[in-house]
């Protein structure tokens, strides 16, 4: 099993409303990944979290808030966003190995909308 | 600084043929991984194939394989016979050390749109 699950596929939500997006995967992967794409842009890098504790926050706004309740689950609480946080939202997971590099598993992405 | 650099924002190619996508990079970790991930309008990322920095032969995935030039710190993908399902976004990631965390994460090229003609 090599999935990635996210879920919702799409959210529309108002600027006043409290939401999370959920990553889940089964690979027994230890490092989890938020990333944020822009139409027509690369991902970027807004999390990492290594054996469910939070070791990049990349300057994200506090109206993301992640979370890591098991080595199995990655959750996005959203509070208070702006239309401009509008974009894909990737999940991904990855062995944590002491000198091994190894490939990264998307998950299909959360599309969301602030209106 | 950009370390990850595609310089062809889209890219033709007839079906059948060959294309390679061309990526740059910048590192000071000698221990690094060059992965290309294709992703479709449908917004999955999906992971073609990986070369890492030790590794003394090219990688190769079917149609794919990764032309990798360490001196000249490049990774170019190289997709063989392509295919109308190959018309799709590709990014050129790296993932090294990650600032003074101790942790490894990707960043990625700005992308390159290919399109497959018939």
């Amino acid at each position: 099993d090599t999935e990635v699950t996210q879920t919702p596929k799409h959210l529309v939500m108002g600027m006043t409303n409290k939401k999370s997006l959920k990553c889940e995967q089964h690979m027994g992967h230890r490092a989890m990944y938020w990333y944020k794409q822009k139409a027509k842009k690369p991902p970027e890098l807004m999390f990492v979290y290594s054996y469910e504790k939070l070791s990049i926050n990349e300057s994200v706004p506090s109206r993301f808030s992640p979370e890591c309740p098991n080595s199995s689950l990655l959750n996005l609480h959203l509070h208070a966003l702006q239309p401009e946080d509008s974009a894909l939202y990737l999940c991904a997971s990855s062995q944590e190995e002491v000198g091994r590099v190894t490939e990264a598993f998307f998950g299909q992405g959360t599309r969301l909308t602030v209106v | 600084a950009q370390k990850i650099t595609q310089t062809q924002p889209g890219m033709f190619v007839q079906e059948k043929e060959a294309v390679t996508l061309d990526c740059t990079y910048d590192t000071s970790d000698p221990s690094y991984g060059l992965f290309w991930y294709k992703q479709p309008s449908s917004g999955e990322m999906i992971f073609l194939i990986y070369q890492g920095s030790y590794d003394q032969q090219n990688a190769t995935e079917g149609r794919y394989s990764l032309n990798f030039q360490k001196a000249r710190k490049s990774a170019n993908l190289v997709i063989s016979a392509s295919q109308l399902g190959d018309s799709a976004m590709y990014f050129c990631a790296m993932r090294e050390l990650y600032m003074d965390t101790g942790r490894r994460a990707l960043t990625f090229g700005s992308g390159t749109r290919l399109q497959v003609q018939p």
